[in-house]
């Protein structure tokens, strides 16, 4: 039972262009998520997150848009660059309102590759 | 550089040794976790300490047994494991008691068993 899908394994985009990339999720009890990058042999990197309350939350060139209602959230990356090539991850968890005992469940990931 | 400091990078043991995997975050963080992560697989929860404490075991085998010694430190002892437990183990934390929090990763250990 996978509840949080990135349906796209890979996404591949020109340099200067707009990388979108997108996350679905079944589970109604989350109430905040995360995008991570991964590089080959590092660990998930955090990049962005957006609590169910809103709907957009911007961080320099990432940009995270929130759907509630279709359950969908994406990560937009304007303009891209080729060091933006990377396995980038959705991330969801239900039910933290400060405390610690969160659990993070991780999409499968999509792998990025802006090209020059 | 990430801020969660994981040892080693790499570690090949055999099925009837014990070894442990190491994790240290000096971000002030009072909870840390750690992650098994499988080739082409997302990161899968296996443990929460809170405050030194055990919170959540995600029905984890006993051949893994986690340890908090301080604020700081993260270990994971491993004993008799199988080959199927060969992954990368990833170490995070995060703050606690300020609303959302991300949590923050180190590089892993990647664990292979023979």
């Amino acid at each position: 039972d996978q509840q949080v899908k990135q349906n796209s394994p890979s996404l591949s985009v020109q340099e200067g262009r707009i990388s979108i990339l997108n996350c679905d999720y079944t589970n109604s009890m989350f109430d905040y998520f995360l995008w991570y990058k991964k590089y080959p042999a590092e660990g998930p990197t955090f990049l962005i997150s957006i609590s169910s309350i809103k709907d957009k939350n911007e961080d320099g060139r990432f940009t995270v848009f929130l759907n509630k209602s279709a359950k969908h959230l994406s990560l937009h990356i304007v303009p891209s660059q080729p060091g933006d090539s990377a396995v980038y991850f959705c991330a969801a968890s239900a039910g933290n309102s400060g405390g610690s005992n969160y659990k993070l469940t991780f999409g499968k990931g999509t792998l990025l590759t802006v090209n020059p | 550089d990430t801020e969660v400091t994981q040892t080693p990078k790499h570690l090949v043991m055999g099925m009837t040794n014990k070894k442990s995997l190491k994790c240290e975050q000096h971000m002030g963080h009072r909870a840390m976790y750690w992650y098994k992560q499988k080739a082409k697989k997302p990161p899968e929860l296996m443990f929460v300490y809170s405050y030194e404490k055990l919170s959540i075991n995600e029905s984890v085998p006993s051949r893994f047994s986690p340890e908090c010694p301080n604020s700081s430190l993260l270990n994971l002892h491993l004993h008799a494991l199988q080959p199927e437990d060969s992954a990368l183990y990833l170490c995070a934390s995060s703050q606690v008691g300020l609303g959302n929090q991300p949590q923050h990763f180190g590089d892993g250990t990647r664990l292979s068993i023979l």
